[in-house]
């Protein structure tokens, strides 16, 4: 079995639709980040979250928002989804304590289409 | 400034030949630099890594080469193969605090047979 799911694995939606992309580990790690990735743009950070009562803000949350309902998920949300808002969403988690100190692991992403 | 820049965008080698990407960075209190490597449809997975007290580390046919003084890394791949044919991401952090890594733009990069 995977270490981190994400669920949808592909998700195709009109402007204005709420969406909810989910995100599960068992590795047991305490951070756990939303990322994008636009072709070009490389890998830009939406969330981040080191435990369940600490969510911060990435280079790009306009427009999304998080829950880290418990330590294992981390669920991503669009409000009102928009065109530019069209990506693919990786799930990582980390351990800082682990002996290679900031390494992430991805989840396999979600394609999210927003028509 | 936080930005990690890497070059080239993109980059095509013949089987056998040494694939080369750069990065630069700016925060000299940057003090681990990870390599990702992507595969289609997959997420990123670490690569390799290194930290600025050696100037290089090898894995196996991957190499970091780190430039403490001119602030820059490269990832070399001898002897490419079709099966390295992946987007890489280099990166930089500052291990052990709450800095996040800060991830360059990726380079395509494909190994003809």
């Amino acid at each position: 079995d995977a270490d981190v799911t994400q669920t949808p694995r592909n998700r195709i939606t009109k402007t204005g639709k709420r969406i909810m992309l989910e995100c599960s580990q068992t590795k047991g790690h305490d951070r756990m980040y939303w990322y994008r990735q636009d072709p070009g743009l490389g890998l830009r950070l939406i969330y981040y979250s080191f435990d369940v009562k600490d969510i911060n803000k990435g280079e790009i949350s306009d427009g999304y928002s998080v829950s880290r309902q418990a330590q294992a998920k981390f669920s991503l949300s669009l409000e009102s989804a928009i065109p530019n808002q069209t990506a693919l969403y990786f799930c990582a988690t980390s351990d800082p304590n682990r002996d290679r100190g900031n390494e992430q692991f991805f989840g396999p992403g979600t394609r999210l289409t927003v028509l | 400034q936080q930005q990690v820049k890497q070059s080239p965008q993109s980059l095509i080698v013949q089987k056998g030949g040494i694939s080369i990407i750069n990065c630069a960075y700016e925060n000299t209190a940057f003090d681990y630099f990870p390599w990702y490597q992507q595969f289609p449809g997959k997420g990123p997975a670490l690569l390799i890594a290194i930290r600025p007290d050696v100037s290089e580390k090898k894995e196996g046919r991957f190499t970091i080469s780190f430039n403490k003084s001119a602030k820059q890394f490269s990832l070399h791949i001898m002897d490419s193969q079709p099966g390295d044919s992946a987007t890489y991401f280099c990166a930089a952090s500052i291990e052990g605090s709450q800095g996040n890594l800060i991830f360059g733009k990726g380079t395509k990069l494909s190994v003809k047979p």
